[in-house]
């Protein structure tokens, strides 16, 4: 257990619509990572936030937002949903926001868009 | 932006057999990880190992930054290894970039 949870573990939705994921850092990470797993794109960077604040950004797509609250959890909300959106989707924290460091996932939510 | 090539892309074992999967990637690093992903999707850290060797049972790693290259070793297979292996940079801007996996089956 790396200490990261998310939630929802499984979500099915159909085109069109809006969802959200919600990640929990380990206790004392400031960092959290979004990925995104699909078959054809591998394991792919979204977004990172660091104590609150948006610090690097991937190839995410407009029709994706996240934030982190102050209690640091953080949420991706996905919206007008395509068949193309169907992925595995990681969050990630860390202690720190720099370059060193290790990176600790969550179990993934598993989004199947029909 | 840095490439991560991992090799071989599948492999298949037999229960205690040993292996060596490696991972190049294009341009100095801070910040290199090795994954499993077991069957039900989970990603488990195995090493965090910018440079040097470490072990950890019958895993271990070796990172020589200035060739630009990491091995991660498996000795005495076992079926519950069977998963993909990812090896994962930190370039500039804190994002972890992955290389494409090595698939690992091992049979009993």
């Amino acid at each position: 257990d790396s200490g990261v949870t998310q939630t929802p573990k499984h979500l099915i939705t159909a085109t069109g619509q809006r969802v959200t994921l919600r990640c929990s850092p380990r206790s004392g990470d400031l960092s959290v990572y979004w990925y995104q797993q699909s078959l054809d794109q591998g394991l792919q960077f979204l977004i990172q936030y660091y104590n609150g604040e948006e610090r690097a950004k991937g190839n995410i797509l407009e029709r994706f937002s996240a934030q982190q609250f102050p209690d640091l959890h953080s949420e991706l909300n996905l919206s007008s949903l395509e068949l193309g959106d169907s992925a595995l989707y990681f969050c990630a924290s860390s202690v720190a926001g720099g370059q060193t460091g290790e990176q600790y996932f969550g179990p993934g939510t598993r989004l199947t868009v029909t | 932006g840095i490439q991560v090539e991992q090799s071989p892309p599948d492999l298949i074992l037999q229960e205690g057999a040993n292996s060596t999967l490696r991972c190049n990637f294009s341009d100095s690093v801070n910040n290199l990880q090795w994954f499993h992903q077991n069957p039900w999707g989970q990603l488990i850290n195995l090493f965090y190992i910018p440079s040097g060797t470490k072990q950890n049972g019958r895993l271990s790693a070796t990172t020589v930054a200035t060739e630009r290259y990491s091995l991660l070793y498996i000795s005495s297979s076992q079926t519950t290894d069977s998963g993909v292996y990812f090896c994962a940079v930190r370039e500039y801007g804190n994002k972890l970039v992955f290389g494409a996996g090595t698939i690992l089956r091992v049979k009993s």
